[in-house]
């Protein structure tokens, strides 16, 4: 059974900085390129940022470009995202999600963590 | 970036209806669409890629059509279970970006 559990959300201050981690089991992590996606309250999906399976591809949103670092440990199964000079708007919760994926491409995601928040206030 | 358009933003329904939602891209995705159901309090979750195909154990009430820049989705036969919001995401480039959701409610 695919699992994906979040953990380092919490409260910090503007201009802060936190790390977000997501432990993986059920499926061969190495093999799968995995996303963040957030969602602040009442509001819809936004993603956020995603990795190829070796973690030498990143990719970010524009809104997070330069402040927010995605990377992965495939030996330990783990997923992180490294999050500085964070804002008001960046308050929501943090989804880890498995892509799904071919050979050649990847097509949506098939598991979603649990989610943890992230809120940005003083 | 790939700009997604959902519409309507809130749809009311009944129980046994035809309910058609739509997507639109900024541009050209070819086929690479997903879609995706979201209750309150909950991941979403993944129903259709491909613009049209049905992820395994989705009911076959749920349908995708589409390609290029506009896409649909449809419920033939809305279920009490099928209350919840829906969105789309493209998968033809990076940055990856969803449309801003269609909540289907009880009418």
């Amino acid at each position: 059974e695919v699992q994906l559990l979040e953990s380092g959300g919490g409260l910090v201050q503007p201009g802060g900085s936190l790390r977000l981690s997501c432990e993986a089991s059920g499926f061969t992590f190495r093999n799968y390129a995995m996303s963040w996606v957030r969602q602040a309250t009442g509001k819809g999906l936004e993603w956020v940022s995603g990795t190829s399976g070796n973690g030498r591809s990143t990719y970010y949103a524009d809104s997070v470009e330069g402040r927010f670092t995605i990377s992965r440990d495939n030996s330990k199964n783990k997923l992180y995202l490294q999050m500085h000079s964070l804002r008001a708007e960046d308050t929501a919760v943090y989804y880890c999600a498995k892509e799904a994926c071919s050979s050649t491409n990847c097509y949506g995601v098939d598991y979603w963590g649990q989610g943890t928040l992230v809120t940005v206030s003083s | 970036d790939i700009q997604m358009t959902q519409s309507p933003s809130t749809l009311s329904a009944s129980i046994g209806d035809r309910v058609t939602i739509t997507c639109r891209a900024s541009q050209s995705i070819n086929s690479w669409l997903a879609w995706y159901q979201q209750k309150p309090g909950k991941a979403p979750k993944f129903l259709i890629y491909k613009a049209s195909t049905l992820e395994s154990g989705v009911p076959s009430r749920f349908s995708g059509s589409g390609s290029g820049t506009e896409f649909t989705l449809t419920i033939t036969s809305l279920q009490p279970d099928d209350f919840a919001t829906y969105y789309c995401q493209q998968y033809d480039d990076y940055p990856l970006t969803f449309g801003g959701g269609t909540k289907v409610e009880i009418k």
